[in-house]
């Protein structure tokens, strides 16, 4: 049973607008998330993380929101350039190790 | 510094046979890690090492195996190929679990 699930396998979103990107969790024990940028033919990389004692973190024009209570959180990016066009894995901490969800396809168009 | 690389970047094998992937890390880095991506299916974790030495088992194990000899090296091995381990394969590395994992280029391998 997949423990960290983003059940947006795509989205598409004008240049200039706000992309939301969802992730919810079913383990209430997991207490630091982390999101994940992926270019085709290329390794992920590091985007933004949150730590469960808050409920946003912002770097730039992206910020992470995180919703214990509904297990859920978003990555918000604002305004959304064609380069962010990527796939975007989010990712809860287990004690030792990462749980990753199956990522979401943004395709930004001008 | 060379972050995390992995060797070979693409490979063609035959079921049945073996093959060993290799990572390497100059950042010092505790922890490494194996994952495999399928389309659909995301990161899937199939080996990790939490220090020199270590090994444990991931998500999806089996058909695989392992060895941490030196702290900056993690090498992933297959002993019998199967095309159901067609897919492309990333190694990580963090200095601590709650630390960013640093990925490396990836392996296209594909079983025939």
């Amino acid at each position: 049973d997949q423990q960290v699930k983003q059940n947006s396998p795509s989205l598409s979103v004008q240049e200039g607008r706000i992309s939301i990107l969802n992730c919810d969790y079913t383990n209430s024990m997991f207490d630091y998330f982390l999101w994940y940028k992926k270019y085709p033919a290329e390794g992920p990389t590091f985007l933004i993380s949150i730590s469960s004692i808050k409920d946003k973190n912002e770097d730039g024009r992206f910020t992470v929101f995180l919703n214990k209570s509904a297990k859920h959180l978003s990555l918000h990016i604002v305004p959304s350039q064609p380069g962010d066009s990527a796939v975007y894995f989010c990712a809860a901490s287990d004690p030792d190790k990462l749980i990753f969800g199956t990522g979401t396809r943004l395709q930004v168009f001008p | 510094n060379a972050g995390v690389t992995q060797t070979p970047k693409f490979r063609v094998l035959k079921t049945g046979q073996s093959m060993t992937l290799l990572c390497a890390q100059d950042m010092n880095h505790e922890y490494m890690y194996w994952y495999r991506q399928d389309p659909g299916m995301g990161l899937r974790l199939i080996h990790y090492s939490v220090g020199e030495g270590t090994t444990a088992k991931g998500e999806v194990p089996d058909g695989y195996n392992v060895s941490r000899l030196k702290k900056q090296n993690f090498l992933l091995g297959l002993e019998s190929a199967a095309p159901s381990q067609t897919s492309v394969y990333f190694c990580a590395s963090s200095y601590s679990v709650s630390d960013e994992q640093f990925f490396g280029p990836g392996t296209r391998l594909t079983v025939l």
